[in-house]
C-alpha cells in the first residue's frame, strides 16, 4: 500500500548541479503536485498537473521544470541548483482535477544545495 | 487575491482540553474547498478533514471538527479532548481553480500546537 513514493529521500548538491526528483503514485489519481516547504513555513506550490499531458505553474515555478511522464509519474527537475532551492520537496496526488478530495502526500525529499 | 491566513504561530494546550486553531481565507470563487493537514515532527503530511463551500453541515472526523463560518470566511479546526500525540504543525489549506480550470491547493503558514501533560 505505497501511496505516493518519492525518491530520493535526501540529497546534497553543489551549486550549479542538476538533478531530478522522482514521484510515483499507485492510486490511479489524475492530478499530481510538487510543493516546497522551507523551515518554519507552509507549503508553496511549484507546479501541478491536472491530468496526464498537462502541467501548470504554481506560486514558485522559477528554477524548476516538470514532466508528467504518464499517469503514475510526475518528476521535478532542477537544471542549475542554487542555495535558495534548499528545502523539503513534497509530491502529492489527488483523485480528480476538481479537487473535491484530499491530496495524498509523499514523505518528502530533503534537498540541500551547497 | 486567494489567500489562507493562520494567525497563531504557536499554541500550548493542556492535555484533555479542547483546542481551536484559527483559519481565515480569501477567495472570490463560489465553489471552493477547505482542508486541514497535520504535520508531526517526522515530517509527513496527514489529511485530517475537508469542508466544501456548499456543505451546510460542519465537517467532523472523530475528534476533529471544522467550524465553518462562510460569511466570516473562517474555517477553524476544533480538536476535542487533546492528546499528547496531537502535538504537531497544523496547516489550513484551500482549493482554488487555476488558469487551466484545474484545481490546486494553497496552504497557510501553519500553527504549531504543543500539548502539555
Amino acid at each position: 500500500n505505497a501511496g505516493v513514493t518519492q525518491t530520493p529521500k535526501f540529497q546534497v548538491l553543489k551549486t550549479g548541479q542538476s538533478m531530478t526528483l522522482q514521484c510515483a503514485q499507485d492510486m490511479n489519481h489524475n492530478s499530481m503536485y510538487w510543493y516546497r516547504q522551507d523551515p518554519g513555513m507552509g507549503l508553496r506550490l511549484i507546479y501541478y498537473s491536472a491530468s496526464e499531458g498537462t502541467t501548470d505553474k504554481g506560486e514558485v515555478p522559477n528554477g524548476y521544470n516538470v514532466s508528467r511522464l504518464n499517469k503514475r509519474e510526475f518528476s521535478l527537475r532542477l537544471e542549475s541548483a542554487a542555495p535558495s532551492q534548499t528545502s523539503v520537496y513534497f509530491c502529492a496526488s489527488s483523485e480528480s482535477w476538481s479537487g473535491q478530495g484530499p491530496q495524498h502526500f509523499g514523505d518528502g525529499t530533503r534537498l540541500s544545495i551547497l | 487575491a486567494q489567500k489562507i491566513t493562520q494567525t497563531q504561530p504557536g499554541m500550548f494546550v493542556q492535555e484533555k482540553e479542547a483546542v481551536t486553531l484559527d483559519c481565515t481565507y480569501d477567495t472570490s470563487d463560489q465553489s471552493y474547498g477547505l482542508f486541514w493537514y497535520k504535520q508531526p515532527s517526522s515530517g509527513e503530511m496527514i489529511f485530517l478533514i475537508y469542508q466544501g463551500s456548499y456543505d451546510e453541515q460542519n465537517a467532523t472526523e472523530g475528534r476533529y471538527s471544522l467550524n465553518f463560518q462562510k460569511a466570516r470566511k473562517s474555517a477553524n479546526l476544533v480538536i476535542s479532548a487533546s492528546q499528547l500525540g496531537d502535538s504537531a504543525m497544523y496547516f489550513c489549506a484551500m482549493r482554488v481553480v487555476g488558469y487551466s480550470s484545474a484545481s490546486k491547493i494553497i496552504f497557510g503558514s501553519g500553527t504549531r500546537l504543543s500539548i502539555r501533560p
